[in-house]
């Protein structure tokens, strides 16, 4: 059973960077797939923010491609995020996901909520 | 990037009713568009993927069917459990874009 988990800080200040991790169990990244974060501010709906291949490769949204980063720690079997910058509206429930071009985000994480603020 | 405009943004409907949520791509997508149901405080969960394929596990009572721009999802009778946020989401191309969402309350 393929399960994925997120962990990281809960509360970041404003400028700093956020970073998560997601650990995957029951399926090795190496394997294929992609691999992908998304978040979802308080109230509001989904929104993409990139995804990484096993191999490295990484995909972001435009909307946040300056300030974000994705990478993979295959030997560990998970992938991190890291958004720089941070302000108010980062403020966001991040979840990573498990995504195949024919089947989209079949499996998710549980979330974690981060809040940015003094 | 393509562009997923979703209809309607909420509606109210009862138990029993057929509901169809609409989504419409800015661009051609092919049949690369998923549907996923969200309960408040729940993870999204995926209920249909390129276009018409049902997730394992999911009711029947859920469709979805379209090909290129247009896209639906349809539920032939609402169950109390189905009240909940949907979105679509199109798996064509990065950037990936969902929908705005459709929040389905109890008239």
């Amino acid at each position: 059973q393929v399960q994925l988990q997120e962990s990281g800080p809960g509360l970041v200040k404003p400028s700093e960077t956020l970073s998560l991790t997601c650990a995957v169990s029951g399926y090795s990244i190496s394997s294929g797939y992609y691999w992908g974060w998304i978040r979802q501010p308080p109230g509001k709906g989904l929104e993409w923010i990139g995804s990484i291949y096993h191999s490295g490769s990484t995909y972001y949204n435009p909307s946040l491609k300056s300030r974000v980063t994705i990478s993979v720690d295959t030997s560990k079997n998970q992938f991190s995020l890291k958004l720089s910058s941070v302000t108010a509206a980062d403020t966001a429930v991040y979840y990573c996901a498990r995504f195949g071009w024919a089947d989209a985000f079949d499996i998710w994480g549980q979330g974690t909520m981060v809040t940015v603020s003094s | 990037d393509i562009q997923m405009t979703q209809s309607p943004s909420a509606m109210s409907a009862s138990v029993g009713d057929r509901v169809t949520i609409t989504c419409r791509a800015s661009q051609g997508i092919s049949n690369y568009l998923a549907w996923f149901q969200q309960k408040p405080g729940k993870v999204p969960k995926r209920l249909i993927y390129a276009s018409s394929s049902l997730q394992s596990g999911v009711p029947s009572r859920f469709s979805g069917s379209g090909s290129g721009t247009e896209f639906t999802l349809t539920i032939s009778s609402l169950q109390p459990e189905d009240f909940a946020t949907y979105y679509c989401l199109q798996h064509n191309s990065y950037p990936l874009t969902f929908g705005g969402g459709t929040k389905v309350e109890i008239k």
